[in-house]
């Protein structure tokens, strides 16, 4: 089965400027989560959604990051406007709802995008 | 709050040797235990889960609830082992079920 994409892989911006990452999940997952993941550090959740709908977004800074996925499938992360400690990679991952034993909960991720905020 | 510590951020091994990633977590309920690696240049991926109760790549790990550790070891690492390597806690119910708390991670180097 294909992988969660993501793109940019590469994204160089200044600060005060707007930026988006769009993620594809695995076909059929209906659980998606965006984590930001700060260089030296474990990756942190931001948000979680269920289909369309939203789980957790509990550590989601709501002033000037915002998600969506309007149609239970592709989503797309926003910062506007960007900060020099957005810099970070953004990993987008997916899970089924419908995986039982030793799958059940697994994440998928993708590759990442790797954000540079000058 | 839960929290996942993972003290060593750097271990190094000769091939051959035994390792051993500490891991030890905070949570007020019962969680569910993970370990996540990531090759160069690949992406995170799913090694073992404590429910699971398996061996993967020779790796094993136990979940202990007094010591609230979940170490994962290898008798004899081998140099493809050479990884970044995060233990992980997930909300075992609830609304949020699913919801990943990685630790910083070890960077695991084996030696020939």
């Amino acid at each position: 089965e294909a992988g969660v994409a993501q793109s940019p892989r590469y994204k160089i911006i200044e600060k005060r400027q707007s930026v988006a990452f769009w993620c594809n999940p695995i076909s059929g997952h209906a659980t998606l989560y965006w984590y930001q993941q700060i260089l030296g550090q474990g990756p942190k959740l931001l948000i979680q959604f269920q289909n369309n709908g939203v789980v957790d977004d509990s550590q989601l800074p709501k002033d000037r990051f915002s998600a969506e996925r309007l149609k239970g499938v592709d989503s797309t992360l926003k910062i506007q406007p960007a900060k020099l400690e957005d810099s970070a990679v953004y990993l987008c991952a997916s899970s089924s709802a419908k995986a039982s034993g030793r799958a059940r909960g697994e994440q998928f991720f993708g590759p990442g995008t790797r954000l540079t905020v000058l | 709050a839960q929290r996942v510590t993972q003290p060593e951020k750097l271990l190094s091994v000769f091939k051959g040797a035994p390792v051993e990633l500490k891991c030890n977590y905070s949570y007020s309920g019962s969680p569910e235990l993970f370990w996540y690696v990531q090759y160069s240049r690949q992406r995170l991926q799913l090694l073992l889960r404590h429910i699971s109760r398996e061996s993967i790549k020779g790796f094993t790990a136990d979940l202990n609830k007094g010591e609230t550790s979940f170490h994962l070891k290898k008798p004899f690492a081998q140099e493809e082992d050479s990884a970044m390597y995060y233990c992980a806690l997930a909300n075992a119910g609830g609304t949020s079920y699913g919801k990943l708390t990685f630790g910083q991670g070890t960077i695991l180097t084996v030696h020939p």
